[in-house]
């Protein structure tokens, strides 16, 4: 079965802290994991990604940790701030097709000062 | 350069009207696609397309929906005979090809039916 579930649904964070979002798959046959950010009125932004064959990935404050066996995989937001305030996606592309991305439900982050 | 612009960026109909939502994607981007986001859910797959042909229609809820597109630029969706259940922001994205990564997301529509 194709699907992504993601947890938390809402995380309240402090400024300065790390926020952490999972997201678990059952399906094997994904081989491309993005997280995408998305304000309110604006469609999701692509923030990073990573492949099945790469454990971690990290660009700035956020990094992909993967877990191949347990098929899980998480975002981490180190030192949050305010402007991280936004729902986050977790995606899984169907392998062998069209880019076809299944989404998480999402999860809602505050980041307060 | 622009990104992916939807229009229009509200509609709210009656139901039992059809409903048209527009998707321009970035220019020179041969893949396109489109998602349906119900409140506060993640984004559901509908359709895409390479070009002008869409060789996967199975993410469609029902046969009320359709959608088109002209050459590799703009693309309309069509909502039939609407119901409240389709009620939610339709989303529109391109990529380079079916074999980039990225998808590029417009800002959506979101529809409203009574």
């Amino acid at each position: 079965q194709q699907q992504v579930k993601q947890s938390p649904q809402s995380l309240i964070v402090q400024k300065g802290g790390i926020s952490i979002i999972n997201c678990a798959y059952e399906n094997t046959a994904f081989d491309y994991f993005p997280w995408y950010q998305q304000f309110p009125g604006k469609g999701p932004a692509l923030l990073i990604a990573i492949r099945p064959d790469v454990s971690e990935k990290k660009e700035g404050r956020f990094t992909i940790s993967f877990n191949k066996s347990a098929k899980q995989f998480s975002l981490h937001i180190m030192d949050s701030q305010p402007g991280d305030s936004a729902t986050y996606f977790c995606a899984a592309r169907v392998s062998g097709g069209y880019n076809k991305l299944i989404f998480g439900a999402g999860t809602r982050l505050a980041v307060h000062p | 350069g622009a990104g992916v612009s939807q229009s229009p960026s509200n509609k709210v109909t009656e139901k039992g009207k059809d409903v048209e939502l527009r998707c321009d994607p970035i220019s020179g981007h041969t893949a396109l696609y489109w998602y349906r986001q119900r409140l506060g859910q993640g984004l559901e797959f509908l359709i895409y397309f390479q070009g002008n042909s869409a060789p996967d229609k199975s993410g469609l809820p029902s046969d009320r929906f359709s959608a088109e597109r002209t050459g590799e630029s703009v693309s309309t969706l069509t909502i039939q005979r609407t119901q409240q259940e389709d009620s939610a922001v339709y989303l529109c994205a391109s990529s380079l090809g079916l074999a980039r990564d990225e998808q590029f997301f417009g800002p959506g529509t979101r529809l409203t039916v009574l």
